[in-house]
């Protein structure tokens, strides 16, 4: 398995505050995506990454930012938390259209 | 744009039945095709994958066949096991986005004893 780590694995937050959620792997893929998991929606695609410092917005990303200042980080952030943000998010990384890669995912509730 | 459909569950079966999970897709171009697997508090494991018409993927006695004229990859086992109780999700990919994945809604499995 590629080492993919999400951090934090679970997180409780009030509306209207600011969250980061990290994303770490170690297999220099270049790609990075970030999905949010919905009962009934699957998994939707909010960013990705194609290379440090390059990233475009995927089918959700309205509320949602995202960073990549080295290869090995992909870093998620809701500006301002609200609660149709509640949901679980999973990193994926990916060398080439093959396969992608999943972290164990980040439970966020926002109350 | 591309869209995944894949048949609505939860299905139950008894161990030992045939699985079948219908998936067809709609692409602009010539998508690669996915099923992953996610068992329970768990991420997203690749089951198998087919990236041109006609290829076939297999693992752990899954099967599914890239079929360009009927858009479908649906999912076939021949006797399935409770451990193989879980939710799979059939996904394609294209190169126009970063190779991302796009997702059917995922169809949960439960195989009794």
């Amino acid at each position: 398995d590629a080492g993919i780590t999400q951090s934090p694995r679970h997180k409780v937050t009030e509306t209207g505050t600011p969250v980061t959620l990290r994303c770490h792997q170690t297999e220099n893929h270049r790609y990075m995506y970030w999905y949010r998991q919905d009962p009934g929606h699957g998994l939707r695609l909010i960013h990705y990454s194609y290379g440090v410092k390059d990233t475009d917005k995927g089918e959700v990303s309205d509320g949602y930012s995202v960073s990549r200042s080295k290869t090995e980080d992909f870093l998620l952030t809701l500006e301002s938390a609200t609660s149709s943000q509640t949901s679980v998010y999973f990193c994926a990384t990916s060398d080439t259209y093959n396969e992608q890669f999943f972290g164990p995912g980040t439970r966020l509730t926002v109350l | 744009g591309d869209s995944v459909t894949q048949m609505e569950g939860p299905v139950t079966l008894s161990e030992e039945a045939f699985l079948t999970i219908n998936c067809t897709y709609t692409a602009t171009g010539y998508p690669s095709l996915f099923w992953y697997v996610q068992y329970p508090g768990e991420g997203l494991q690749l089951l198998l994958k087919a990236t041109k018409a006609d290829d076939k993927g297999s693992n752990k006695g899954f099967e599914a066949t890239y079929r360009k004229e009927t858009t479908s990859f649906h999912l076939e086992k021949g006797s399935v096991q409770v451990s193989d109780s879980a939710v799979y999700f059939c996904a394609l990919s294209e190169d126009d986005s970063g190779y991302a994945l796009n997702f059917g809604k995922g169809t949960s499995l439960l195989v009794t004893p």
